[in-house]
């Protein structure tokens, strides 16, 4: 099992760029959630994804979107870049909240803003 | 609007001392989760707490809820330099029924575990 799975690890754009980043959620799970971690806080929920529609959203700005695929795999945009773009984009996944405790985190994207 | 604060943030202990680190949250929840991070590394769970007075343990940690006082404690003990991380609290906002897993998270407590 391969585990919640994101790319690119790293990556670096200037201000006003725009950025995708990609998650494969673990085998069995088809909810994928993302969050932002800038450096010393805590993550911070940006949206969740299921059933190829935007379930939950968190207090970020319309330029984060993002897309679920029939494959359950997610993508993270970011338009416009901001210098406080900056930060450790992570990738969640999760199956029937009732049936399966735990959340699983991918190893994350880190988003350099120049 | 959901607050968790996690305290103390930044922990410096001896190995084989004993130590809590204290998640209050501002609103009822019904799963509290522990997880653990290394520099530059994803995030680890250590522990789902499910109802008032659940208490887990693995190894030298152990979590406990108290939901009637919002509180949640990890306590280490004898701790070894291993156990050095940030340790994160996060509560899950969703409400009963409803979808999964909005998690709102602590600031994170550094701890470092000194020889």
């Amino acid at each position: 099992d391969a585990g919640v799975t994101q790319s690119p690890t790293h990556l670096i754009k200037t201000r006003g760029q725009q950025v995708t980043l990609r998650c494969s959620p673990k085998s069995g799970h088809d909810t994928v959630s993302w969050y932002q971690q800038a450096l010393g806080q805590g993550p911070q929920f940006i949206f969740q994804y299921y059933e190829e529609e935007e379930r939950q959203r968190g207090n970020f700005p319309d330029r984060f979107s993002g897309h679920q695929f029939p494959n359950y795999s997610s993508e993270l945009n970011v338009n416009a870049l901001l210098l406080g773009d900056s930060a450790l984009y992570l990738c969640a996944s999760s199956g029937n909240r009732d049936f399966d405790e735990k959340l699983f985190f991918g190893s994350g994207t880190q988003l350099s803003v120049l | 609007e959901l607050k968790v604060e996690q305290n103390p943030l930044f922990l410096s202990m001896q190995e084989g001392k004993n130590y809590t680190i204290y998640c209050n949250y501002s609103t009822t929840s019904d799963r509290l989760y522990w997880y653990r991070q290394d520099p530059g590394k994803s995030l680890e769970s250590l522990f789902v707490l499910l109802s008032n007075g659940a208490v887990k343990q693995e190894g030298r940690l152990m979590a406990s809820l108290d939901t009637k006082a919002r509180l949640s404690t990890l306590h280490i003990t004898a701790a070894v330099h291993d156990l050095s991380a940030t340790y994160f609290c996060a509560v899950d906002s969703t409400l009963s029924g409803g979808s999964n897993y909005k998690l709102t998270f602590g600031k994170g407590t550094l701890l470092t575990v000194n020889p």
